[in-house]
């Protein structure tokens, strides 16, 4: 059964600094890992698709890493804003689904 | 803008009432889902589809029943509502698994 960490669960850092999210999942045989960013009372908002041939993918001051040996995934996060505000998920499929992490709340302060 | 539209944003129930969710989305996408979030316990799947006339349990199916008569919606039904059942409810869709859309839940409440 695929199983997906996250650390840490919460996160307050000052404005400007730079930050990284981890993701843990447990069956490395995986196609594609995604992260999404919740606001509160809100969906979930697509930020990053890695593909498993990749080993990196950006997005502006987002940046996501996969390394499927080790069953990991990081994002980092450049110079943070409080309207990064919000928690952060990362997803892996498993069968015809996803398997979602738990989350971290992140809380940018000015 | 095309997406993931969900029905209603907000619900109260009593115990033992019906009521049905709706999600439409536009980008033909083939597989369609049904989460509920809460606190502590994360996003856990209801069920899904893989394409138009199929349905599939998932993690928590107990108490759910859904159809997919056409692609683009995907249909959540509660036969008789429970506390227990006081969630937010999100429906997803994805191209064969590449990715996911999320619509931007249903607030609902089960007195």
């Amino acid at each position: 059964k695929q199983e997906v960490t996250q650390i840490p669960a919460a996160l307050s850092v000052p404005e400007g600094e730079n930050l990284v999210l981890n993701c843990s999942f447990t069956d490395s045989a995986i196609y594609n890992l995604q992260w999404f960013r919740q606001d509160p009372g809100k969906g979930l908002t697509s930020l990053l698709l890695i593909q498993s041939s990749q080993r990196e993918q950006t997005s502006g001051r987002l940046n996501a890493s996969l390394d499927k040996s080790s069953g990991r995934s990081t994002l980092y996060i450049a110079a943070s804003q409080p309207g990064d505000s919000a928690t952060y998920l990362c997803a892996v499929p498993y069968g015809q689904n996803f398997v979602f992490g738990p989350g971290t709340r992140l809380s940018v302060l000015p | 803008n095309a997406g993931v539209t969900q029905t209603p944003k907000f619900r109260v129930l009593k115990t033992g009432q019906s009521m049905t969710l709706l999600c439409a989305q536009d980008m033909n996408h083939e597989y369609m889902y049904w989460y509920r979030q809460d606190p502590g316990m994360g996003l856990r799947l209801i069920h899904y589809s893989v394409g138009e006339g199929t349905t599939a349990k998932g993690e928590v199916p107990d108490g759910y029943n859904v159809s997919r008569l056409k692609k683009q919606n995907f249909l959540l039904g509660l036969e008789s509502a429970a506390p227990s059942q006081t969630s937010v409810y999100f429906c997803a869709s994805s191209y064969s698994g590449y990715g996911y859309t999320f619509g931007s839940g249903t607030r609902l409440t089960v007195v």
